[in-house]
């Protein structure tokens, strides 16, 4: 299996346009996360799917972000406006449930907002 | 406080063992995991322990759980230079709903030739 497949790699844009980062899960998982690195908060969950279905958002910093999960192989996450404290990187992991609940993270989207 | 501490910064030398650290608060943690980063890259799952094990061991890894004090600790054996990078302690917290992992801060491995 290829892994965790995100896109695009590195992101640069201006305050104020949107961006949009992708993410394709392992086939056959069935919940998917997205988590933001900052120096400063650390690795922090914006949200999570479990079979296509948000179960939990409470990460979402406001308004501006989104997330969808459209089918089992793929979700987006979308800043729009995108500003400067959003620049981070962005991590998709994705896991087949169970108690284990292990988790296997992409190489994630460095994005620079200037 | 935080939910899971862990040192900033640990260097040895190569050929040392490695002991990384981490503590957390909350007792319903069900598993314990240690993830590798490199510079670059993503998180890298390198082994984890069910909260009713005291040890695991993994080749060069083994895991120390200490539920009381609610204490992990990561040791890697004969340490090698490619073992450098940050290594995060996280624990997946029981509940519906909550399967979010909680991070550390990370313990950047520093092993010197």
């Amino acid at each position: 299996d290829a892994g965790v497949i995100q896109s695009p790699r590195h992101e640069v844009t201006e305050m104020g346009q949107e961006v949009t980062l992708r993410c394709k899960p392992i086939s056959g998982h069935n919940s998917l996360f997205w988590y933001r690195q900052t120096m400063m908060r650390g690795l922090e969950l914006l949200i999570y799917f479990n079979n296509n279905v948000p179960i939990d958002d409470s990460g979402m910093p406001e308004d501006r972000f989104s997330a969808k999960m459209p089918n089992a192989s793929f979700s987006t996450l979308k800043i729009q406006p995108s500003e400067p404290r959003d620049s981070a990187v962005y991590f998709c992991a994705s896991s087949l449930g169970g108690l284990e609940n292990i988790q296997y993270f992409g190489a994630g989207t460095r994005l620079s907002v200037l | 406080g935080e939910d899971v501490e862990q040192s900033l910064f640990l260097s040895v030398r190569e050929g040392d063992s490695s002991v990384i650290n981490c503590t957390y608060t909350d007792s319903s943690s069900t598993y314990l995991y240690w993830y590798k980063q490199e510079p670059g890259a993503g998180l890298q799952l390198l082994t984890y322990i069910f909260s009713n094990m005291d040890m695991k061991q993994d080749q060069r890894l083994t895991v120390l759980l200490n539920k009381k004090d609610k204490h992990l600790s990561l040791r890697i054996a004969d340490t090698q230079t490619g073992d450098s990078a940050i290594y995060f302690c996280a624990e997946s917290k029981k509940g519906t709903g909550r399967r979010a992992l909680t991070f550390g801060s990370g313990t950047r491995l520093q092993v010197q030739p």
